[in-house]
């Protein structure tokens, strides 16, 4: 089976613009969370997503938001963004419905400039 | 507030080696740690993980060995080779809203020297 992937892979971005990034789970998973992962604050939880239902959702503003399609693939939008935003994007899937093994893609590097 | 506790931030050791990681979580509703493998560039890549009705649990090289009454975790890397060199992430978790969110420690970077 083919892994998590992630796209775009880099992204460079102007402070006040907005992203959206794709994931792809591995077929048959249906749950899909996302992380953010900096070198100050390590990974943290943004939401997560199961049957395209947000069931979970990390402490994060309302500038980040997500979405979950029919086919199970993901995007997040981050609006207007800050440079604090600068981070590794992570998604990852699971295949149980209470979705406690996790399986990360690549992640998605975005740099505001 | 940090739930969970990492430490150290970094480790050198020489190869054959027995790194060792240390968590602590403080909510005591946790109920599945896992550890996660990151290389550069990489996302973290799943290890193991242990639930909390047994003590210990090795997979190859790897051991948990799991202390619930003192709420700590640790990752012992036996044999250790120049590959295991990575970041190594423990992370805690119980059912939140149908589902298990792990909330991560700051991480280990571990480097093992020929």
């Amino acid at each position: 089976k083919a892994g998590v992937t992630q796209t775009p892979r880099y992204l460079i971005k102007t402070r006040g613009q907005q992203v959206t990034l794709s994931c792809s789970p591995i077929s048959g998973h249906r749950s899909v969370s996302w992380y953010q992962q900096t070198p100050g604050q390590g990974l943290q939880f943004l939401f997560e997503y199961f049957s395209e239902t947000q069931r979970n959702k990390g402490n994060f503003p309302g500038r980040f938001s997500g979405r979950q399609f029919s086919n199970s693939r993901s995007e997040m939008n981050v609006s207007t963004l800050e440079l604090g935003d600068s981070a590794l994007y992570l998604c990852a899937s699971s295949t149980t419905s209470a979705g406690y093994e996790q399986y990360f893609g690549p992640g998605t590097r975005l740099t505001v400039t | 507030q940090q739930q969970v506790k990492q430490s150290p931030q970094s480790l050198i050791v020489q190869k054959g080696g027995i790194p060792i990681i240390n968590c602590a979580y403080e909510n005591t509703a946790f109920d599945y740690f896992p550890w996660y493998q990151q290389f550069p560039g990489k996302g973290p890549a799943l290890l193991i993980a242990i639930r909390p009705d047994v003590s210990e649990k090795k997979e190859g090289r790897f051991t948990i060995s799991f202390n619930k009454s003192a709420k700590q975790f640790s990752l012992h890397i036996m044999d250790s080779q120049p590959g295991d060199s990575a970041t190594y992430f423990c992370a805690a978790s119980g059912r939140t809203g149908g589902s298990y969110i792990p909330t991560f420690g700051r991480g280990t970077s571990l480097i093992v020297h020929p």
